[in-house]
């Protein structure tokens, strides 16, 4: 067990509709990293927070926006949902931002599936 | 830019024998390097890190790596495969200044009895 924990951690929808994935961090890291993994794409970096402040934008799509709330969980919500999204989500933290090796710690995903 | 190649998407080895996932990285700068496993419906976790000082960095379950700068290489070993050892192995870089990782597109390792 990470610490990290993910909700949902199944979520079916469908097309066109909006959905939002939330994640709390271990305790005590201030920065919250998403990630995607897919089959055509892999695993990819969405976006990162850190103490409430965005830090880092990868490959994020503009339906898709995320926030860190002042307690430190995280929300990724995605909007105009296509067949394309389905994949899982993770979510990771770890203490600090910038140093680049900090280890990051997973929670166990969100599958999401958009019919 | 950043990148990881990961040789080989399936590695099929007997109980006993040795483990070697192959990873390949391109920085502009020195890079920090990582293997993280992914069990079946599970989410990542770490095995081993490089940062700075031995390249030869040992983890957890008994796998280690090396860095090797000058074949820009962070492969993976572990001398006797365990059947628990079959699992998705990814390995990441991330950079001084950035903590995002940017993963391989992972090796899945099967383990034969």
């Amino acid at each position: 067990d990470s610490g990290v924990t993910q909700t949902p951690k199944h979520l079916i929808t469908a097309t066109g509709q909006r959905v939002t994935l939330r994640c709390s961090p271990r305790s005590g890291d201030l920065s919250v990293y998403w990630y995607q993994q897919s089959l055509d794409q892999g695993l990819q970096f969405l976006i990162q927070y850190y103490n409430g402040e965005e830090r880092a934008k990868g490959n994020i799509l503009e339906r898709f926006s995320a926030q860190q709330f002042p307690d430190l969980h995280s929300e990724l919500n995605l909007s105009s949902l296509e067949l394309g999204d389905s994949a899982l989500y993770f979510c990771a933290s770890s203490p600090v931002s910038k140093t680049g090796q900090e280890t990051q710690y997973f929670g166990p995903g969100t599958r999401l599936l958009v019919l | 830019a950043q990148s990881v190649t990961q040789l080989g998407s399936h590695v099929s080895v007997s109980e006993g024998a040795l483990v070697l996932l192959r990873c390949n990285y391109s920085s502009s700068v020195p890079p920090y390097l990582f293997w993280y496993v992914q069990y079946p419906n599970q989410g990542l976790q770490l095995l081993l890190k490089y940062t700075t000082g031995a390249t030869l960095v040992k983890g957890i379950n008994g796998f280690e790596a090396e860095f090797k700068k000058s074949e820009t290489s962070f492969h993976l070993t572990k001398p006797s495969a365990h059947m628990s050892d079959a699992a998705e192995y990814f390995c990441a870089v991330s950079q001084t200044g950035a903590n995002n990782l940017f993963f391989g597109t992972g090796t899945r390792l099967t383990v034969i009895p």
